[in-house]
């Protein structure tokens, strides 16, 4: 069966830098598009970033856009958001999901915690 | 850039039909999905491309989209369908999520 499972999460200082991680099991990753989004305690959902099978084409949302990189290893089913100059409102929870564009996140993995505080 | 209304909390009695609404500007020329969120718990998506459920869904969850307002219905609405409800859609950006509507059964 599919699933997602993401690492990473912590507790980091502002400013700091954190890598969070997906792997992916139980589907053909490579052939898939994959997104991160995130929820703020007690906010909604928020799209953070998306990437191609192949990386082709990556996007993200102005909120993170030049802090934050997505990246994916299709050799190990892995998808990778590097986070780095972390403010406070970057504090959520953070989900890796498998994306079929229009028709939806169809796949969630369990969801990581960043919590950004000094 | 694009946005996505939704009303912050719609009630809904036992086995009674709720709709739960998406306001976007010309949001009938986009696909459109819905995610259920429970405390705790990740996302499921509930309907894709405006009207389709995916497998495992229950046939009570409907949608449909047209103009500027996307809907979700649940029809028979059950104890379980509690939950916060987001509506979705690929613009620009390009994903937008809506502000989510809290769903209370009672």
């Amino acid at each position: 069966q599919v699933q997602l499972v993401e690492s990473g999460g912590g507790l980091v200082k502002p400013g700091g830098s954190l890598r969070l991680s997906c792997e992916a099991s139980g589907f053909a990753f490579r052939d898939y598009y994959m997104s991160w989004i995130r929820q703020a305690p007690g906010q909604g959902l928020e799209w953070v970033s998306y990437i191609s099978s192949s990386s082709t084409f990556i996007y993200y949302a102005d909120s993170v856009k030049g802090r934050f990189t997505i990246s994916r290893d299709n050799a190990n089913n892995s998808l990778y958001l590097q986070m780095n100059s972390l403010r406070a409102d970057d504090t959520a929870v953070y989900y890796c999901a498998r994306d079929q564009k229009y028709s939806g996140n169809d796949y969630w993995g369990q969801g990581t915690l960043v919590t950004v505080s000094s | 850039s694009y946005e996505l209304t939704q009303p912050p909390s719609v009630s809904v009695s036992p086995g009674q039909t709720a709709s739960i609404t998406c306001s976007g500007d010309k949001l009938g020329n986009k696909f459109v999905c819905w995610y259920q969120k429970k405390p705790g718990q990740s996302p499921v998506l509930v309907i894709y491309q405006d009207t389709t459920r995916p497998s495992g869904i229950p046939e009570r969850f409907s949608g449909f989209n047209s103009g500027n307002t996307a809907t979700l219905t649940i029809s028979g609405t059950q104890a379980m369908d509690e939950a916060d409800y987001y509506c979705q859609a690929w613009d620009s950006s390009p994903y937008v999520f809506g502000t989510g509507t809290k769903l209370t059964v009672l």
